[in-house]
């Protein structure tokens, strides 16, 4: 199974300030069509996990343009800009290139 | 707008089987997979399986002699049973959509005990 590892696993940032997320996979997420399958998460305190990211660097539908992923085959960062009060949560990277889909550990958010 | 739904007995007895099922709306069951992900209290994510457009399915290895997702695409419903289920499967069940995982479900908590 592919391994996601996550750090830090705790960050505390203050409102206005921003915040980077490292995720490294096992393997590379480098599809041959391309695609890097490496996707962020975000679960705010009591609620279902919402797509941040897809495909590496692709914001979802909705999401603030202060969300924004890059990274290399193996190597990942989300970096928030400007962290609100409604960014707080965990965030998880994913990556769906193979079977099992597998999930790093997790960031949690917090404001200062 | 794309929902998702799960609903299923909110507590189940060891050894037995878990029966869920997620309800969508918004969008086709032909043209969509649905994926089944749980996350226990308080840990992470854990992908569970899927079953794709086309019907065919793909499970998490470490579940699969345990699992089975099925649908009625009549009806906008996916299913999953999980047998033989154990304290750890204790865990919140969410059903999400397309390989992206772009819409969730509310989660449904299961939760194994006698």
């Amino acid at each position: 199974d592919i391994v996601m590892t996550q750090a830090p696993l705790s960050v505390s940032v203050t409102p206005g300030e921003s915040a980077s997320i490292s995720c490294r996979s096992s393997k590379s997420l480098l599809h041959s069509n391309g695609i890097t399958y490496v996707y962020w998460y975000l679960q705010k305190p009591g609620k279902s996990p919402q797509l941040l990211i897809y495909r590496m660097s692709n914001l979802a539908s909705g999401v603030p343009d202060r969300f924004s992923g890059s990274g290399s085959e193996t190597d990942f960062t989300l970096k928030i800009s400007r962290v609100e009060a409604e960014d707080v949560g965990i965030y998880y990277c994913g990556q769906l290139l193979e079977n099992p889909y597998t999930f790093g550990a997790g960031t949690k958010l917090e404001l200062k | 707008q794309v929902q998702l739904k799960e609903s299923g007995p909110g507590l189940v007895q060891p050894s037995q089987t878990l029966s869920l099922t997620c309800t969508v709306s918004g969008f086709s069951l032909t043209s969509n997979s649905v994926h089944w992900v749980r996350q226990p209290p308080g840990k992470g994510l854990e992908w569970v399986g899927a079953i794709w457009s086309g019907g065919s399915t793909d499970y998490n290895s470490a579940l699969k002699s345990r699992l089975s997702i099925s649908r009625d695409t009549s009806k906008s419903q996916v299913f999953l049973k999980m047998n033989s289920l154990q304290t750890e499967d204790t865990a919140i069940y969410f059903c999400t959509r397309r390989r992206d995982f772009d819409y969730w479900g509310q989660g449904v908590m299961v939760t194994v005990s006698s």
